[in-house]
């Protein structure tokens, strides 16, 4: 039972730089969320996906794309990487008419 | 907006020891409310989620209630181990997973 599975661990990256984490889950789930964690803010939703092909914005999607070409997989780009984006970035999933969650174990992201 | 608070930040309780965790949030229209447990580095686990219409949920030494009229949940974990350390987290649903909100965490740990 593989689960779901975040890539890379860790990440170090320069401002400016495009930067791609990965999120694979291998339960069929409908749902795929990515949240950012920061001391202070807590767990921040930045986008979510109900299902292939559809994305929607969470609380912090500035900086950030998403896309789910399938149904697996739910990548997040930073598309010019700053700063105030280091953080841990966690993808997370859950069933269709379900709302527990199963996460990721995170990206941790440092931009220098 | 929704805003969910964690009391106390920090707790350290020898082994064996009841405890209760808090958890408190302003809008008390919630759909659910979940706790969930995060070891370091890791990810969340989900423990307990409570239905708006439930007022309690076991499972195992974990009892978490909900009073969704004062905007209050707490966990209760009986007969403490060194293996509950970690941080627990609540987090509250609107009427759809957009709105999820967290707490920032209560972080636990039971000495020997």
């Amino acid at each position: 039972d593989a689960g779901i599975t975040q890539s890379p661990r860790y990440k170090i990256t320069e401002t400016g730089r495009q930067v791609t984490l990965m999120c694979h889950q291998t339960w069929s789930h409908s749902y795929m969320f990515w949240y950012r964690q920061d001391l202070g803010h807590g767990l921040r939703l930045i986008y979510y996906s109900a299902a292939a092909d559809i994305t929607d914005k969470g609380e912090v999607p500035d900086g950030y794309v998403v896309s789910r070409s399938k149904t697996e997989n739910f990548p997040l780009t930073l598309e010019s990487a700053t700063r105030s984006q280091t953080s841990v970035y966690f993808c997370a999933s859950s069933r269709q008419g379900e709302e527990k969650l199963f996460f990721g174990s995170g990206t941790q992201l440092s931009v220098l | 907006k929704q805003e969910v608070t964690q009391i106390p930040a920090a707790l350290s309780v020898p082994e064996g020891e009841n405890l209760v965790l808090n958890c408190s949030f302003t809008d008390s229209a919630i759909y659910n409310l979940q706790w969930f447990r995060q070891d370091p580095g890791k990810g969340l686990t989900s423990l307990l989620l409570i239905q708006s219409s439930q007022r309690e949920q076991t499972s195992g030494r974990l009892n978490a209630s909900l009073d969704k009229s004062s905007g209050r949940s707490t966990l209760y974990i009986a007969a403490s181990q060194p293996g509950d350390s970690a941080t627990y987290l609540c987090a509250v649903s609107g009427s759809g997973y957009s709105t999820l909100t967290f707490g920032k965490g209560t972080m636990l740990l039971v000495s020997p």
